[in-house]
C-alpha cells in the first residue's frame, strides 16, 4: 500500500466551478498534512497546511482533515483557468518528520 | 518569508561526470535538508534527509556512494550525483526545515534539472 495515494487525474472542471481534490495515506501517526501546487518544470509551491481535524479556509482553498478516515482533501471555489495544475498532498509522519508525497492530482480547469 | 536559492536551475552534463548541486538557506536556518527527485509525471521522491553535521540517511534503494549529500552547514547542503548515467537525468529538489515553522515548516528549492547525455 502506498504512504500517500491520490487520483492522478486528470481532473477536469469548468470555470466558476468547485474542484474536489481527494488524499488518503497509511501511517496513523502522522502529524501534519499539506497541499501543494506545481506547476510543470516547476518546483512545488505550499498552498494550504492543516494539522487539526476538520476545515482550514485560506480564500477560495478549504483543506479538510479527517484522522478517524485517514483522509484530507482541497476544494478549490470558482475554479479558474491559472488553477490548472498539479496539487500534491503531502504528509508529515516519523522521527525525522519526512515529508512524503502522493503523485498528485493533475486539475485542469476549462475556460 | 523563508527562501531557499538553488543552484544550478539547469545542467546538461556527459557520462560518467559528476554534477553537484547547491541548496543555501538565505534568511534562516536550515537544520535540516531533504532531498528529493522527480521523474516525468511521477512524485517526488524523497533521496535522503540530512541533518546539519550529521550523516544522511539514504532512502531504500538510494545509493548513497552515488549521491554524496554534504549539509556541512545551518545554511547549505549539497548533493554531488556522481558517475552520472542517462538513467540519473531528472528534476532534484531540496527542500529545507528550520528551527521555525514558515510555510509549514518546509521550503523548497526550485529544482534543478539534470540531463545526462
Amino acid at each position: 500500500q502506498k504512504e500517500v495515494e491520490q487520483n492522478s487525474g486528470p481532473l477536469s472542471v469548468p470555470e466558476g466551478a468547485i474542484a474536489s481534490l481527494n488524499c488518503t495515506y497509511s501511517d496513523r501517526g502522522s502529524q501534519s498534512f499539506f497541499w501543494y501546487r506545481q506547476y510543470s518544470g516547476k518546483s512545488p509551491e505550499l498552498i494550504m497546511s492543516i494539522y487539526s481535524n476538520g476545515d482550514k479556509e485560506d480564500g477560495r482553498f478549504t483543506a479538510q482533515l479527517n484522522k478517524a478516515s485517514q483522509y484530507v482533501s482541497l476544494l478549490i471555489r470558482d475554479s479558474q483557468p491559472s488553477d490548472s495544475a498539479t496539487y500534491l498532498c503531502a504528509v508529515v509522519s516519523g522521527g525525522y518528520q519526512k515529508v512524503t508525497f502522493g503523485i498528485g492530482t493533475k486539475l485542469q480547469v476549462i475556460p | 518569508g523563508a527562501v531557499v536559492s538553488q543552484h544550478p536551475s539547469w545542467v546538461i552534463c556527459k557520462s560518467g561526470t559528476s554534477v553537484k548541486i547547491e541548496c543555501r538557506s538565505l534568511d534562516f536556518q536550515a537544520t535540516t535538508m531533504f532531498w528529493y527527485r522527480q521523474f516525468p509525471k511521477q512524485s517526488l521522491m524523497l533521496m535522503a534527509t540530512s541533518n546539519e553535521g550529521s550523516k544522511a540517511t539514504y532512502e531504500q534503494g538510494v545509493e548513497k556512494d552515488k549521491f554524496l549529500i554534504n549539509h556541512a552547514s545551518l545554511t547549505l547542503s549539497t548533493l554531488t550525483v556522481t558517475s552520472a548515467h542517462p538513467e540519473d537525468s531528472s528534476f532534484y529538489i531540496c527542500s529545507a526545515r528550520g528551527t521555525s515553522a514558515v510555510a509549514g515548516g518546509y521550503t523548497f528549492g526550485s529544482g534543478t534539472r539534470l540531463t545526462v547525455v
